[in-house]
């Protein structure tokens, strides 16, 4: 049972438009969450992150949006950019046993920017 | 200088092997994970450890152990490979395990399990 989960696993968008990737999780303990971009034989780099307090967190041209209630949250980038064109994983933290941690992660959107 | 570094980045061998991947991270940083990347493309836990505290997803097998030689290497060690091992392993470190920890990840070893 998958508790992220991004339906899409390709978009393709022209440049100078707006990206949106979505990711849904099921479970409500979930507290912060974050966004990996991966390139072709490279690992995973950290991208952007919000806390379950926010409901919108902004970094230059990425923006991050959080709807607790839909379980849901999208990562928007404006302009999109060539240089964009990645997979991007959507993540989710909660405490599990003691104080540990652990990243959930979906299964990856590869977005295509056009030139 | 890479921060997070694995090695091999690519690994083929046949079923029934042992083999090693090793992980090394320059960046001082208490934890260190091992994921695998399955066929439906998910990062999923293997493994997390820091100096006091190992912790193991329950549905990794036992063939797989992490074997820690300091704080700054996590090597993942394989027995009995199968051929449902073959998937894309990445080693990642981070400073610690507070809410707002960022992951950095290797570059990946292509394992194939012939």
């Amino acid at each position: 049972d998958q508790q992220v989960k991004q339906n899409s696993p390709s978009l393709s968008v022209q440049e100078g438009r707006i990206s949106i990737l979505n990711c849904d999780y099921t479970n409500s303990m979930f507290d912060y969450f974050l966004w990996y971009k991966k390139y072709p034989a490279e690992g995973p780099t950290f991208l952007i992150s919000i806390s379950s307090i926010k409901d919108k967190n902004e970094d230059g041209r990425f923006t991050v949006f959080l709807n607790k209630s839909a379980k849901h949250l999208s990562l928007h980038i404006v302009p999109s950019q060539p240089g964009d064109s990645a997979v991007y994983f959507c993540a989710a933290s909660a405490v599990e046993s003691g104080s540990a941690r652990q990243l959930t992660f979906g299964s990856g959107t590869q977005l295509t920017v056009l030139p | 200088d890479t921060a997070v570094s694995q090695t091999p980045k690519y690994l083929v061998t046949q079923m029934g092997n042992d083999k090693s991947i090793k992980c090394e991270q320059n960046l001082g940083h208490d934890t260190m994970y091992w994921y695998k990347q399955d066929s439906k493309k998910f990062l999923k836990i293997m493994f997390s450890y820091n100096n006091k505290e190992l912790i193991i997803n329950e549905t990794v097998p036992n063939r797989f152990s992490p074997k820690s030689p300091d704080k700054a290497h996590l090597n993942l060690h394989i027995n009995s490979l199968e051929l449902g091992d073959s998937a894309v392993y990445f080693c990642a470190s981070s400073s610690h395990q507070a809410i707002n920890e960022k992951l950095f990840f290797g570059s990946g070893t292509q394992l194939s399990v012939l």
